[in-house]
């Protein structure tokens, strides 16, 4: 059964400042991995997506990299904003319909 | 619509009550999932459809809850006989038609649903 763990649970940094996210998962035969953004009250919105053939996928200032023989996942996001302040949440599965979910990591850019 | 839509956002009810949220997909999109998010957890997978195959129901926690789509297109999640551990938000989202590990999700904002 896939786990997936997020490290840390929040984090608090000031604008301009670059930060990495880790997402860990159990297991390696992952067939994808994605990035999602919550906001309060909101529901979910897919950042990124890596395919397990890739190792990496940029959009803007976010780019996240996937190592499947580690079991690991990172979002780097480049000069954050206030407005970068959400629940970073990140997924993966095992093929088939079903993504596995971290409990995510609260992310806070301070003015 | 624009996005993927759900009704009510807000639901109270009391214990042993019967609810039903609804999720209205992106047009078009074929694949439609029920996600539940308890507070301090992850995102827990319910059901999912893929146009006219059966749903995979794998994800249902108890008998008490069912999943119905009509027509390929509008969801109702329905819960018997809630209980208070049934309190949390209940995310709908839809995609092209892939799966859920091939192609992004799109979720709407989702139903809270409240026990008492």
């Amino acid at each position: 059964k896939q786990e997936v763990t997020q490290i840390p649970a929040a984090l608090s940094v000031p604008e301009g400042e670059n930060l990495v996210l880790n997402c860990s998962f159990t297991d390696s035969a992952i067939y994808n991995l994605q990035w999602f953004r919550q906001d309060p009250g909101k529901g979910l919105t897919s950042l990124l997506l890596i395919q397990s053939s890739q190792r990496e996928q940029t959009s803007g200032r976010l780019n996240a990299s996937l190592d499947k023989s580690s079991g690991r996942s990172t979002l780097y996001i480049a000069a954050s904003q206030p407005g970068d302040s959400a629940t970073y949440l990140c997924a993966g599965g095992g093929g088939g319909n079903k993504l596995t979910f971290g409990t995510g990591t609260q992310l806070k850019v301070e003015l | 619509g624009a996005g993927v839509s759900q009704s009510p956002s807000n639901k109270v009810t009391e214990k042993g009550k019967d609810v039903e949220l609804r999720c209205d997909p992106i047009s078009g999109h074929t694949a439609l999932y029920w996600y539940r998010q308890s507070l301090g957890q992850g995102l827990e997978f319910l059901i999912y459809f893929q146009g006219n195959s059966a749903p995979d129901k794998s994800g249902l926690p108890s008998d008490r809850f069912s999943a119905e789509r009509t027509g390929g297109s509008v969801s109702t999640l329905t819960i018997q006989r809630t209980q208070q551990e049934d309190s949390a938000v209940y995310l709908c989202a839809s995609s092209a038609g892939q799966g859920a590990t091939n192609e992004k999700l799109f979720f709407g904002s989702g139903t809270q649903l409240s026990v008492l």
